[in-house]
């Protein structure tokens, strides 16, 4: 059975670290692209981060220099490293596999980012 | 970037009712086009990729056409599960855009 299990968020102050895993069974998180996905509270979904079965990756503008998404193979996990965190960061961050008939969601877990 | 502009941004409507739900795109995406749908404190569903292809397991109600930057999401005949939120977003170059949701409400 495919899963996605999310894990690591919580309650940063602005600037701090967060980061986040994805635990997958049921497939190998290399051979498919995997994304991240947030959705501030109330808010619309917004795609953050691709993680390319070759290796490559993509961010959207607003995170570019202070995310960085990578994979353990060993242990079938996908990451968000987190860094300067700002208040707008606060959102629930979804893994996600594919956007295709081989889609797959996590539950989501809560980054709060607050002074 | 790719800007994906849904309407209505919400929509009153009954069960049994007809309801199209479009989307439009910045740029062409010749049919990468996906859309979700999103209840309360879930995580997103798949409905429709490659702008009309039905996921598995979703119901045939569900139905999507469009290529280009034109895209429409139609439900047939709406059930009480179907009031939700729905999104659609382009996954034809990065960053994967979503649009900004319609809210489907029971009238």
């Amino acid at each position: 059975e495919v899963q996605l299990v999310e894990s690591g968020g919580g309650f940063v102050q602005p600037g701090g670290s967060l980061r986040l895993s994805c635990a997958a069974s049921g497939f190998l998180v290399s051979t498919y692209y995997m994304s991240w996905v947030r959705q501030a509270p109330g808010k619309g979904l917004e795609w953050v981060s691709v993680l390319y079965s070759g290796g490559s990756t993509a961010y959207t503008d607003s995170v570019k220099g202070r995310f960085t998404i990578s994979r353990d193979n060993s242990k079938n996990t996908l990451y968000l490293q987190m860094n300067s965190l700002r208040p707008e960061d606060t959102a629930v961050y979804y893994c996600a596999r594919e956007f295709n008939k081989n889609d797959f969601w996590g539950q989501g877990t809560l980054v709060t980012v607050s002074s | 970037d790719i800007q994906m502009t849904q309407s209505p941004s919400s929509l009153s409507a009954s069960v049994g009712d007809r309801v199209t739900i479009t989307c439009r795109a910045s740029q062409t995406i010749s049919n990468y086009l996906n859309w979700y749908q999103q209840k309360p404190g879930k995580a997103p569903k798949l409905l429709i990729y490659g702008a009309s292809s039905l996921q598995s397991g979703v119901p045939s109600r569900f139905s999507g056409s469009g290529s280009g930057t034109e895209f429409t999401l139609t439900i047939s005949s709406l059930q009480p599960a179907d009031f939700a939120t729905y999104f659609c977003q382009q996954s034809y170059s990065t960053p994967y855009t979503f649009g900004q949701g319609t809210k489907l409400e029971i009238k």
